[in-house]
């Protein structure tokens, strides 16, 4: 049984592009949430996709945005990209429960320069 | 607005040591509680989940408390390992929303 997969791995970024980071959730999970987590600081929320709508949205500007399919599977894009993003980015599936356990993704590592 | 801590922010001890780790919370209006580890550069691996109505949770040499009246969760690690060394990080699921708040974590060093 795969659990939360995300691609790619590691990414390095000019000041100002664009970023595309996916997340393709555990196996009977529907409820994607993302997280940005800075170096020595706990993961932030950004939003959390529920039935292809974003649910939730956590104190994160409009440059950050999602997307989520038919399959469940997610997207995090970051536009006009500044230093301060640079960070381990994490998907984390669940049931749609709010009481229910979160399974993590291994993070995408995003270097902004 | 909810939010998490954990002291001790780094914590270094000798193999066979038992140990605990502890986490406080604001808002008692919560969901559940989480604990996880996480490597360096890694993502989070699930510990124990302590639901709003549970007392304490258990598994293996971790057990995990909640008192949600007085805003706090101890995590107690039995018989230390190297292996341990990790951060370990709490997160609570407040009420009336579908969001989770992470304290920063505590990072532990299990010397052998």
């Amino acid at each position: 049984d795969a659990g939360v997969t995300q691609s790619p791995t590691h990414l390095i970024k000019t000041r100002g592009q664009q970023v595309t980071l996916r997340c393709s959730p555990k196996s009977g999970h529907d409820t994607v949430s993302w997280y940005q987590q800075a170096l020595g600081q706990g993961p932030q929320f950004i939003f959390q996709y529920y039935e292809e709508e974003e649910r939730q949205r956590g104190n994160f500007p409009d440059r950050f945005s999602g997307h989520q399919f038919p399959n469940y599977s997610s997207e995090l894009n970051v536009n006009a990209l500044l230093l301060g993003d640079s960070a381990l980015y994490l998907c984390a599936s669940s049931l749609p429960d709010r009481g229910v356990e979160q399974y993590f993704g291994p993070g995408t590592r995003l270097t902004v320069t | 607005k909810q939010e998490v801590t954990q002291i001790p922010a780094a914590l270094s001890v000798p193999e066979g040591e038992n140990l605990v780790l502890n986490c406080s919370f604001t808002d008692s209006a919560i969901y559940n509680l989480q604990w996880f580890r996480q490597d360096p550069g890694k993502g989070l691996t699930s510990l124990l989940l302590i639901q709003s109505s549970q007392r304490e949770q258990t598994s293996g040499r971790l057990n995990a408390s909640l008192d949600k009246s007085s805003g706090r969760s101890t995590l107690y690690i039995a018989a230390s390992q190297p292996g341990d060394s990790a951060t370990y990080l709490c997160a609570v699921r407040p009420t009336g929303g579908f969001k989770t708040i992470f304290g920063a974590g505590t990072r532990l060093f299990v010397k052998a």
